[in-house]
């Protein structure tokens, strides 16, 4: 149950689209649903984050939305800029200092 | 605050020295601390989970007498790569969860690139 999903595996968008980030999961006793970005040759550094009290957290451009009962969440990114350009992963985890299972990653290429 | 630091950020051995990564949670006392390996275009791979005081618990497939870990207090935990080879040549990331925080939001290190010649 520990299986972890991520799509799509790529992603190029236009300048100011909208890029859209999903994660499946199976272990139901996941209880924090981040979502990671790391630049090449970096760390990751948390972007944004959800815990499953809410459907939907909006910081910015960056909204997360939630859906308990299909074991989803996704990551929307509004108005996408080059800059954003970087791998995302997710990376549900429970807490307690357990360990935490990334996805397979989305690199995104957003072109001017 | 949350920042956490790697040192070195890169090295390079021959085939058959150690190699010793420092991870270190500037501003905060670490719970937990995690050490990953990515390849190049590649997900995060968990290698051990670290406490401070007790032994590291290792992935399956991960070499314990390989990859040595020490979690000497709750800011810093070593990972000494023993006997390295070419193989082992990866991008080594730890991170730390914060004591004081009920999530496990994961603070991450710069990472250290090895080179194994």
């Amino acid at each position: 149950q520990q299986q972890v999903k991520q799509s799509p595996q790529s992603l190029i968008v236009q300048k100011g689209g909208i890029s859209i980030i999903n994660c499946a999961y199976e272990n139901t006793a996941f209880d924090y649903f981040p979502w990671y970005q790391q630049f090449p040759g970096k760390g990751p550094a948390l972007l944004i984050a959800i815990r499953p009290d809410v459907s939907e957290k909006k910081e910015g451009r960056f909204t997360i939305s939630f859906n308990k009962s299909a074991k989803q969440f996704s990551l929307h990114i509004m108005d996408s800029q080059p800059g954003d350009s970087a791998t995302y992963f997710c990376a549900p985890a429970r807490t307690g200092g357990f360990k935490t299972i990334f996805g397979a990653g989305t690199r995104l290429f957003v072109k001017a | 605050g949350a920042v956490v630091s790697q040192h070195p950020s890169w090295v390079i051995c021959k085939s058959g020295t150690s190699v010793k990564i420092e991870c270190r949670s500037l501003d905060f006392q670490a719970t937990t601390m995690f050490w990953y390996r990515q390849f190049p275009k590649q997900s995060l791979m968990l290698m051990a989970t670290s406490n401070e005081g007790s032994k590291a618990t290792y992935e399956q497939g991960v070499e314990k007498d390989k990859f040595l870990i020490n979690h000497a207090s709750l800011t810093l935990s070593t990972l000494t790569v023993t006997s390295a080879h070419p193989e082992d040549s990866s991008f080594y990331i730890c991170s730390a969860i914060r004591r004081d925080r009920l999530y496990n939001e994961q603070f991450f290190g710069p990472g250290t690139r090895l080179t194994v010649l």
